[in-house]
């Protein structure tokens, strides 16, 4: 079985300039997560969907980031403009309801 | 507030000499614990959930157990590819289900 798809694994961007990640989840997983993960840190949850319905986003900054999760599958998470501090690694992960959530590979941004 | 804390934050053992990494946990109310392993340039991995103190979970040489305050990840007689980060996350029974990260044990195995 497939494991939780996300692309691209590693982005070079300048600051200002927009970025997206992509997250495919593991089939059947109706619950997706994306998380921020900086260096010598746990993940920290930016976004939660429940299906279509982002059920919390209470960490994720509005200003800059936003995220959709069109048919309940795929996952897109954008930021608008980029600044330096946002460089880390944003990890997607899935799970089936409320259970335990499975994680993809990560994309690493780095905002020069 | 929900919080996760973990010890040591790095260490280091020689092959075969066991040790534990330690998870504190404060929470309103615990709907599990998660333990997943981390390494260099990948997502976490899922290694064990545990739902209630006392019980206990085990896998190749790696043994988690959890009382109400703490869990703890037994590491028996390790080799070299245990090697990774180590994390703890609790999800507590109220809000969104969250799960609350500790900053994780980087474990090195020498052989």
């Amino acid at each position: 079985e497939a494991g939780v798809v996300q692309s691209p694994r590693y982005k070079i961007i300048e600051k200002k300039q927009p970025v997206a990640f992509w997250c495919n989840p593991i089939s059947g997983h109706n619950t997706l997560y994306w998380y921020l993960q900086n260096l010598g840190q746990g993940p920290e949850l930016l976004i939660r969907y429940e299906n279509e319905e982002a059920v919390d986003d209470s960490q994720l900054p509005k200003d800059r980031f936003s995220a959709e999760r069109l048919k309940g599958v795929d996952s897109t998470l954008k930021i608008q403009p980029a600044e330096l501090g946002d460089s880390a690694v944003y990890l997607c992960a899935s799970s089936l309801s409320s259970g335990t959530q499975y994680f993809g590979p990560g994309t690493r941004l780095t905002v020069l | 507030e929900d919080q996760v804390t973990q010890s040591p934050e790095a260490l280091r053992l020689q092959e075969g000499e066991s040790s534990s990494l330690n998870c504190s946990y404060t929470v309103s109310g615990l709907r599990g614990l998660f333990w997943y392993r981390q390494d260099p340039g990948k997502g976490p991995e899922f290694l064990f959930t545990l739902y209630s103190a006392g019980e206990e979970k085990e896998k190749e040489r790696l043994k988690a157990t959890l009382t109400k305050k703490e869990s703890f990840l037994h590491i028996t007689a390790p080799k070299p590819e245990d090697s990774a980060t180590y994390l703890c996350a609790v999800q507590s029974t109220s809000g969104t289900y969250k799960y609350i990260f500790g900053t994780g044990t980087r474990l090195k195995v020498l052989a």
